[in-house]
């Protein structure tokens, strides 16, 4: 069965400092993948999606990166974080068979002091 | 530029209530619609889902909305809203144009019994 995994679940860090999220998937290949944050009336916003690995498309351009080193695992990256980067990450996948099979992850609580 | 809106952004009810919340896409082509719901502390869920066919879609929990092509609509509805609906819900859409799966900024139902 597909599932989703991130890591870490919760994250407290200083202004200035890195950032790496991790989401890998299992039960499917070649997946679209999904970068959400969730922050108090914004909604769920997109961040970057990837039809493939090594395809990122960015939706807003900001303090943050992504890559896909393989085909199940997508990272989200920042060098230095700012407060604004506080909120709630959110990692989904989407069938390219069938859009309508979709997965969400458990999501990252990212505090940034 | 593909956007979803949801005009309600806070909504209060009394149990038995109708309920019905707004969503309205901007996209070229042909687009799959949905209703997502998150309870407090829980992971997203899709409610319901449109891609063809019957407008009138049916989800889970008595749920259901509608699709109208003419006013890029697809609201959220059911006519006799319980406390445990209280949640927040988001209207996404894809379209087969792209890969994006984009949200609205989402909907805080509380319902008071």
């Amino acid at each position: 069965s597909q599932t989703i995994h991130q890591w870490p679940a919760t994250l407290v860090q200083p202004v200035g400092s890195p950032l790496s999220l991790e989401c890998t998937v299992e039960g499917t290949s070649n997946p679209n993948l999904y970068w959400y944050r969730q922050a108090a009336g914004r909604g769920l916003q997109l961040l970057f999606y990837s039809v493939g690995i090594g395809q990122i498309s960015s939706e807003v351009p900001q303090n943050l990166s992504a890559s896909r080193p393989q085909d199940r695992q997508f990272i989200l990256s920042s060098k230095k974080l700012l407060l604004s980067d506080s909120g709630f990450y959110l990692c989904a996948w989407i069938s390219q068979v069938d859009v309508n099979e979709q997965f969400f992850g458990p999501g990252t609580r990212l505090t940034v002091l | 530029a593909q956007s979803v809106s949801q005009h309600n952004h806070h909504v209060i009810l009394s149990e038995a209530a109708s309920l019905e919340l707004g969503c309205n896409y901007s996209y070229g082509g042909t687009v799959n619609l949905f209703w997502y719901v998150q309870y407090p502390g829980q992971h997203l869920q899709l409610l319901l889902k449109y891609f063809s066919g019957d407008p009138l879609v049916k989800g889970i929990k008595g749920f259901e909305a509608e699709f109208i092509k003419s006013k890029f609509s697809f609201n959220l509805r059911k006519p006799s809203v319980q406390w445990s609906d209280t949640a927040e819900y988001f209207c996404a859409a894809i379209s087969y144009n792209t890969d994006k799966l984009i949200f609205g900024t989402g909907t805080r139902l509380q319902v008071f019994p």
